[in-house]
């Protein structure tokens, strides 16, 4: 299962918005909508921002939300803030009981 | 609160093996499958096995080859993983993780512990 890709980088200035895109397959993003989305910054554990393709845990701001069309899924940060600089993961579950991350993207707030 | 706590990382020569565990508390075994997720140095994400609440299953990345085992004690609320034969390209941070529901099938990991660096170098 090779992993999902995302663009390597994206930037955006305060306030800003950016998209991030997860690009997978008909065996995953384009067939279940299983897809989550982690936040993780320099030496930390992953964090969860969203699941079931567009769900926000309790915790997580408003300014995060989901999509998805066909294969691929979307991760938008609205308002940009300085503490949303941050590696970004997408996740989709395979068939079978696997799940496949993606390649991961670096979000630069100029 | 849910935490969970990984330990059993350290230096390993190729070939060798090392047992991985990961403490869980506020989680209650049966209701959450469990996986473990890597990370190698500067890399991103690599999910790496699962194991289900409620049944035996276990899940693994085609890319372990056969090489790891997951497994759990339920009375001790502990997550293991068994890595043997191992590669210099299994160095990374192994981190588990709880998943939001009972099989592993819900794409959503909503705790994760802090890591276990595991470093494989002759």
């Amino acid at each position: 299962q090779s992993a999902l890709t995302q663009p390597a980088s994206v930037s955006g200035s305060p306030g800003q918005s950016v998209t991030i895109s997860c690009t997978g397959s008909s065996s995953d993003v384009g067939t279940f909508d299983l897809v989550s989305w982690y936040q993780q910054h320099p030496g930390k554990a992953p964090r969860p921002m969203i699941y079931e393709v567009n769900k926000r845990p309790s915790a997580v701001s408003y300014r995060f939300s989901g999509s998805k069309s066909g294969n691929t899924a979307s991760l938008t940060i609205s308002g940009l803030q300085a503490e949303d600089e941050a590696d970004y993961y997408c996740c989709s579950y395979v068939s079978g009981g696997t799940y496949v991350f993606g390649t991961g993207t670096k979000v630069i707030v100029l | 609160e849910v935490q969970l706590l990984e330990s059993g990382g350290g230096w390993v020569q190729p070939g060798g093996s090392l047992r991985l565990s990961c403490v869980a508390s506020e989680v209650t075994f049966k209701y959450h499958a469990m996986s473990w997720v890597r990370q190698a140095p500067g890399k991103g994400l690599e999910w790496v096995s699962g194991i289900s609440g409620s049944d035996p299953g276990t899940y693994y990345a085609a890319s372990i080859e056969g090489r790891f085992t997951i497994s759990r004690d339920k009375d001790k609320n502990t997550l293991y993983l068994q890595l043997n034969s191992l590669r210099v390209e299994d160095t990374a941070i192994y981190y588990c993780a709880k998943d939001r529901g009972g099989k592993v099938d819900t794409g959503m990991l909503d705790s994760w512990g802090q890591g276990t660096l595991v470093t494989v170098s002759s």
